[in-house]
Formats: C-alpha cells, structure tokens, sequence
C-alpha cells in the first residue's frame, strides 16, 4: 500500500526566506506521480506542482520546485522568497497508476501547516 | 477557479437524514474522483469514476454511494447520517478526453457537511 508521510506539522518563516516541506513516500509501483497542493484557510485545494517517477529534472512552477530524491523516496516542496499569501496548509500526495487512460486516487500526507511571518 | 464546481458549499442537517452532493468536473474531464476531509482520517479518498463508469473505491462506508452521469456530472449520495460524517467532502476531475496532463487532478471547492 502506497504511504505519504510529512513530519513536520508546523512550519514558519520569513517573508522573502525560502523553506522546504519535508515529504516522504511509500510504494513497491514503479510508476507513480507525486503532487503537492496547498489548502488556504477558505478550504479550497490548489495544485501546486507534479514530479513523475520517471522524470529525470525536478519539477518547477514559479517559485516552487520539488526537490526529488528517488532513492531516498523523498519529494520535498522548495517555496522561495516566501510571501505572506503563502501561509496555509501543504499536502503531499502520491498518485498510483489505475492503468490505461484512468489515473489513479490520491493518496495523501497529514500536511503541514506554514505560517510566513512578516 | 480550478474548472470544477460542487454544490451545494455548505450543508447542515441531522442525525439519519439523507444527502446528495453534487460535482461538476472541467470541461472535457472523464473521471471524477470524491475525496473527504475530516479533522482525525485527514484526506480520504472515496470513489472514481471513468467516463460514467465505476474504476476505484477506498473507503466509503455502505450508507454512501455515488455516481456518473452521461454528462459526466457525478453526486454523491450520503445515508442515515452520523455526526462522524460531518467533513469536507471534494470532487476532482481529471483525464481530459483530448489528451493533455491527464495526470493532474483538480479539485473543486469542497462541500462542507455538518451533521447535527
């Protein structure tokens, strides 16, 4: 069965510091895809960024980037220059492979919850 | 606005009621997935659906059910309700029919339920 962990519950930092969002997974798949989201207060889920299991470059998207370590089956969410919109929670999630043209459930981490001090 | 719409935003009601929560996925999108968010079991996922077909289901309890419609809407319909029900309950769409990222899954606003 596939596994998100997320260590850290809380994090904060600086207005204008980067920070990383610890994430780690589980899975005997060979192919698998790992998202983070960011859960604002208002509850809604905003996709941030995708790495594939097979993609050799980490993902990137404006300031956020994952930092992919496969043999360490880590996937780590690098925000720079931090800005005080980006205090909410941060899930990791791992996507399985339903096979064909089906994509498969999410599974995701506990998440952890940033806060930017001004 | 991530293209997938749910309503209604927000429902109250009572022990033993029934509900139905319905999502509208992006245009284009075939599979819609439900997922709940409750404060202990965190981020669950429910059910999928491909192209009005059931593909996947997690942990969705008996009294709840859920389906696709040929216009590839879905609702989920929620049972004889318990106070543990009360959550926030997504839709995500995803696989886009012409192709594309059909690897990303985009969630709707949420329903939030609470069960008095």
């Amino acid at each position: 069965a596939q596994k998100i962990t997320q260590t850290q519950p809380g994090m904060f930092v600086q207005e204008k510091e980067a920070v990383t969002l610890d994430c780690t997974y589980d899975t005997s798949d060979q192919s698998y895809g790992l998202f983070w989201y960011k859960q604002p207060s208002s509850g809604e889920m905003i996709f941030l960024i995708y790495q594939g299991s097979y993609d050799e470059q980490n993902a990137t998207e404006g300031r956020y980037s994952l930092n992919f370590q496969k043999a360490r089956k880590s996937a780590n969410l690098v925000i720079s220059a931090s800005q005080l919109g980006d205090s909410a929670m941060y899930f990791c999630a791992m996507r399985e492979s339903a096979g064909g043209t089906s994509y498969g459930k999410l599974t995701f981490g506990q998440g952890t919850i940033l806060t930017v001090h001004p | 606005d991530s293209g997938v719409t749910q309503t209604p935003k927000h429902l109250i009601t009572a022990t033993g009621q029934r509900v139905t929560l319905r999502c509208s996925p992006r245009s284009g999108d075939l599979s819609v997935y439900w997922y709940q968010q409750s404060l202990d079991q965190g981020l669950q996922f429910l059910i999928q659906y491909y192209n009005g077909e059931e593909r996947a289901k997690g942990n969705i309890l008996e009294r709840f059910s859920a389906q696709q419609f040929p216009d590839l809407h879905s609702e989920l319909n929620l049972s004889s309700l318990e106070l543990g029900d009360s959550a926030l309950y997504f839709c995500a769409s995803s696989s886009p029919a012409g192709g594309g990222k059909s690897y990303e899954q985009y969630f709707g606003p949420g329903t939030r339920l609470t069960v008095t």
